[in-house]
């Protein structure tokens, strides 16, 4: 299997402050269409995930623009420009280039 | 735009069969591969296992023994089963429009999701 490390698994900031959450592949995620299928997901409490991210580095319709997505090698990141209160929550990386399909830890995100 | 619907019992006995359908509305079930994610209380998500329109479908090994996959195109549905379960299997089940044939998962569409717990 392919193992995702997140960090840090909790996360407190500032309102209005940046935050930055790394993942990290325990191998290279570039699939054979030449994509890299790394996905993050935003989980409020008592509601289902929702992607924010796909493919590295692309926003979802209606995704703000203070989330961005970027790689270096096998390290991902994801960045908030500015946190809001409504960024609170539990956020996962995915990859979807090998099976079994396999998700980091989780990054609790809470207001300072 | 598409939207998942499931149901399912969701109070088992250690033993029995847990077994999940989900509706697709607003799309069609062709050209997609279709996902099962779980979440125990309070812990991260599990991948179960994908079906695409064919029947074709794709386990987590550490599933695999235990569980089936299926889809009904007539009715644009797709349904888990789980056997022998215990309460490690207490949860919330998700479906979810996993990828395109041929490209990598992207996990895109999710359902409400639907809480099971096994119990003696």
């Amino acid at each position: 299997d392919v193992w995702m490390t997140q960090s840090p698994l909790s996360l407190p900031v500032t309102l209005g402050q940046p935050a930055s959450i790394s993942c990290r592949s325990s191998r290279s995620l570039i699939y054979s269409d030449g994509n890299t299928y790394l996905n993050w997901f935003h989980q409020r409490p008592g509601q289902s995930p929702r992607r924010l991210i796909y493919k590295v580095s692309n926003r979802d319709s209606g995704v703000p623009d203070r989330f961005s997505g970027s790689v270096s090698g096998t390290d991902f990141t994801l960045k908030i420009s500015r946190v809001e209160a409504e960024d609170v929550g539990v956020y996962y990386c995915m990859q979807g280039t090998h099976w079994p399909i396999t998700f980091g830890q989780g990054t609790r995100l809470e207001i300072k | 735009q598409v939207q998942l619907q499931q149901w399912g019992a969701g109070l088992l006995k250690p033993s029995e069969t847990l077994s999940l359908t989900c509706a697709v509305y607003g799309g069609s079930l062709n050209n997609y591969y279709w996902s099962w994610i779980r979440q125990p209380p309070g812990k991260g998500l599990e991948w179960i296992g994908e079906v695409y329109h064919s029947g074709n479908t794709n386990y987590n090994p550490s599933l695999k023994s235990r569980v089936t996959i299926s889809v009904d195109t007539s009715k644009n549905q797709f349904s888990l089963r789980l056997n022998s379960v215990t309460a490690a299997d207490t949860g919330v089940y998700y479906c979810v429009r996993g990828r395109l044939m041929w490209y990598g998962a992207e996990m895109d569409v999710w359902d409400n999701g639907t809480t099971v717990t096994v119990s003696a």
